[in-house]
């Protein structure tokens, strides 16, 4: 298994450009969700989804949308990109179902942003 | 007041000391989790505790719900082990609550 993978790995946006951070997962987890980890900060959720067709919103949603077509993918977009978005982004995947041992999350390795 | 927090903030050891990285919360919980942070960037999942202890390798991570209390130990800690631990708490929910991370140093 691949686990959980992201691209790019960096990114370089000027303001106002868009641009579609990829996420994707091959455990057939059900939940999958976005992280921005700034410096000081602890992870902070962007946006998540429960299945495919259903995302929510979580702590930082705005400028932000996602979407959830399949189990395996879960993209996340930037409509026009700001300097205040200048983060790391992490994706995740967990299956929260019958057993504790199910709720161990998996990260992919993060993609580094920067928006001039 | 976060809900999660952890102590201390930073930590510089020296190789070969016994560490120990403490995670208090306020809310009730399904799980505790401990994830660890290198340098390069990559989080992993270290441990998740409903109850009790778990051991792995040099790394022991303890759990009292009742104080809601936990601490992850690292004996005869190593340069290799310099990270940032983060604490997280599931409330059986999809959600985690995090702590803000652990920064630490391990001099050889």
């Amino acid at each position: 298994n691949a686990g959980v993978t992201q691209t790019p790995k960096f990114q370089v946006l000027k303001t106002g450009q868009s641009m579609t951070l990829q996420c994707a997962q091959d455990m057939n987890h059900e939940y999958m969700s976005w992280y921005r980890q700034d410096p000081g900060m602890g992870l902070r959720l962007i946006h998540y989804s429960v299945g495919a067709g259903i995302t929510d919103q979580g702590e930082v949603p705005n400028g932000y949308n996602v979407s959830r077509s399949t189990t395996e993918d879960f993209p996340l977009r930037l409509l026009s990109a700001a300097p205040s978005q200048t983060s790391v982004y992490f994706c995740a995947s967990r299956q929260p179902s019958a057993g504790v041992r199910q709720e161990t999350q998996y990260f992919g390795p993060g993609t580094r942003l920067l928006v001039l | 007041k976060n809900e999660v927090e952890q102590s201390p903030q930073n930590l510089t050891a020296q190789e070969g000391e016994f560490i120990t990285i403490n995670c208090s919360y306020s809310v009730g919980i399904s799980a505790l989790h401990w994830l660890q942070q290198h340098p390069g960037g990559g989080i992993v999942s270290l441990f998740m505790l409903s109850s009790g202890k778990k051991k792995h390798g040099r790394l022991i991570a303890t759990i009292n719900i009742q104080e809601k209390h936990s601490s992850l130990h690292i004996t005869a800690s190593h340069p290799r082990d310099s990270a940032v631990y983060i604490c997280a708490v599931s409330r059986g929910n999809y959600q985690l609550i995090w702590g803000a991370g652990t920064k630490l140093i391990i001099k050889p």
